[in-house]
């Protein structure tokens, strides 16, 4: 069975500083891997994907993701975070060409001034 | 704005009620997902529909039902409605059903039962 975690429930950040979002994940197969974000009373808007390739993928708002298949995680980063990057932000994995999309508890992210 | 539309955006109602949620998803699309948001269960899988047919089904209850119309908008029924069942539901759509299409989900509706 396919499933995903994200170990913080919450991340701190100064603004200006490096962010990371971590998130470790099984599946069988090759894993399709994507992160998404919520804004209060908003629905979930897709950041990026990994599909094959590059491990390090870019993505919307200047956010990229590190792809590690040992590790089996794929942390979401950010080299400068702004206090507008506060959110709920979900890792979501979905397992070769079958299974549906199933989602971390996800990570609140707060960027103070 | 992702483009999927669902209405109502807020609908509360009593225990025992039956209540219809609706989706249009994105021009073009032609899957459409239904999730479940809650503080405890975070966001779980009910149902996926690929140009009006059934194409997977999560934790979705028997209480619950839901079908996609030829002009490919989808509703979600719930039925017999419970105390728990209070959450946020998402409806999500993409093009196809390729593991790599992302989904574009709507603003949600936050369903309270009283």
């Amino acid at each position: 069975a396919q499933s995903v975690a994200q170990p913080e429930d919450q991340v701190n950040v100064a603004e200006g500083n490096p962010l990371t979002v971590k998130c470790t994940y099984s599946v069988s197969g090759n894993p399709y891997l994507f992160w998404y974000v919520q804004y209060p009373n908003r629905g979930l808007q897709f950041l990026l994907k990994y599909i094959t390739g590059d491990n390090l993928v870019k993505g919307s708002y200047g956010f990229e993701a590190e792809f590690n298949k040992s590790q089996t995680s794929f942390h979401l980063k950010k080299p400068s975070a702004l206090v507008s990057d506060s959110a709920l932000y979900f890792c979501a994995v979905r397992g070769g060409s079958q299974g549906n999309l199933i989602f971390g508890k996800g990570t609140k992210l707060s960027v103070k001034p | 704005d992702s483009g999927v539309t669902q209405t109502p955006k807020h609908l509360i109602t009593a225990t025992g009620q039956r209540v219809t949620l609706r989706c249009s998803p994105r021009s073009g699309d032609l899957s459409v997902y239904w999730y479940q948001q809650s503080l405890d269960q975070g966001l779980q899988f009910l149902i996926q529909y690929y140009n009006g047919e059934e194409r997977a089904k999560g934790n979705i209850l028997e209480r619950f039902s839901a079908q996609q119309f030829p002009d490919l908008h989808s509703e979600l029924n719930l039925s017999s409605l419970e105390l728990g069942d209070s959450a946020l539901y998402f409806c999500a759509s993409s093009v196809v059903e390729t593991p790599r299409s992302p989904l574009h989900f709507g603003n949600g509706t936050r369903l309270t039962v009283t």
